[in-house]
């Protein structure tokens, strides 16, 4: 079993603050990292598919960086709005699978 | 926009019984997926199906699991003997992979009880 990471587990930000989050997973074998925002009672929504050594992606305010060496990918959120609230999630994709591998989440609660 | 549909949104069932869990992928999708998040627990794979047949399982994917496309449009879960571990939310999700690494689009799930 790949092991993914994510932290803080859960975060609470006033609303207008900028916050960030972080994914780790396995070094070796990399071939995709995803990240999704679900917000219960939803389906979780595709953010970013990421596959390139320091790739970034926007979108809107939310953006997010890939570093496929060390392991880790940052989201990162500008101006927070109650909207964000949300459970962010990473998966890795190894190389070789399509299936994905999870991190618990980061549950982000933006307080008006 | 097109969306991935599962039904039924919540299921009680008593240990031992089978259930069937419905999904439509998204139309043009080829590649077809089952996860599952036990309450407090991190999302995890099942199986994925592409071409009519499992392509990929999990280890939890045992001999009580099956899945079947029963018509162009359908993807469905069949737990043969409900155990009280089977409790969790089960997701479907579809790609294309036509474009490279492909996106997994996830619907909402389904809530299953086992009681």
């Amino acid at each position: 079993i790949l092991n993914v990471e994510q932290s803080p587990q859960s975060l609470h930000v006033q609303e207008g603050d900028s916050t960030n989050f972080t994914c780790s997973f396995p070094s070796s074998n990399f071939y995709a990292l995803h990240w999704y925002r679900w917000e219960t009672a939803k389906s979780p929504e595709a953010l970013f598919v990421m596959t390139l050594n320091g790739d970034e992606k926007k979108k809107g305010r939310i953006s997010a960086t890939l570093n496929t060496k060390e392991g880790y990918s940052y989201l990162y959120i500008k101006g927070s709005q109650p909207e964000d609230s949300a459970t962010y999630l990473c998966a890795f994709n190894p190389t070789g699978a399509n299936n994905l591998f999870f991190g618990t989440g980061t549950r982000l609660t933006v307080i008006p | 926009e097109p969306e991935v549909t599962q039904t039924p949104s919540h299921q009680v069932t008593q240990m031992g019984q089978e259930v069937i869990l419905r999904c439509v992928p998204i139309s043009n999708h080829l590649y077809f997926y089952w996860y599952r998040q036990i309450l407090g627990q991190k999302v995890e794979f099942l199986v994925s199906f592409y071409n009519n047949e499992i392509s990929e399982k999990s280890e939890i994917f045992d001999d009580q699991f099956s899945v079947e496309r029963p018509d162009g449009s359908n993807f469905t879960l069949k737990i043969r003997s409900t155990k009280l571990e089977d409790s969790a939310m089960y997701f479907c999700a579809s790609s294309d992979f036509t474009t490279g690494v492909g996106t997994q689009y996830f619907g909402p799930g389904t809530r299953l009880l086992v009681l």
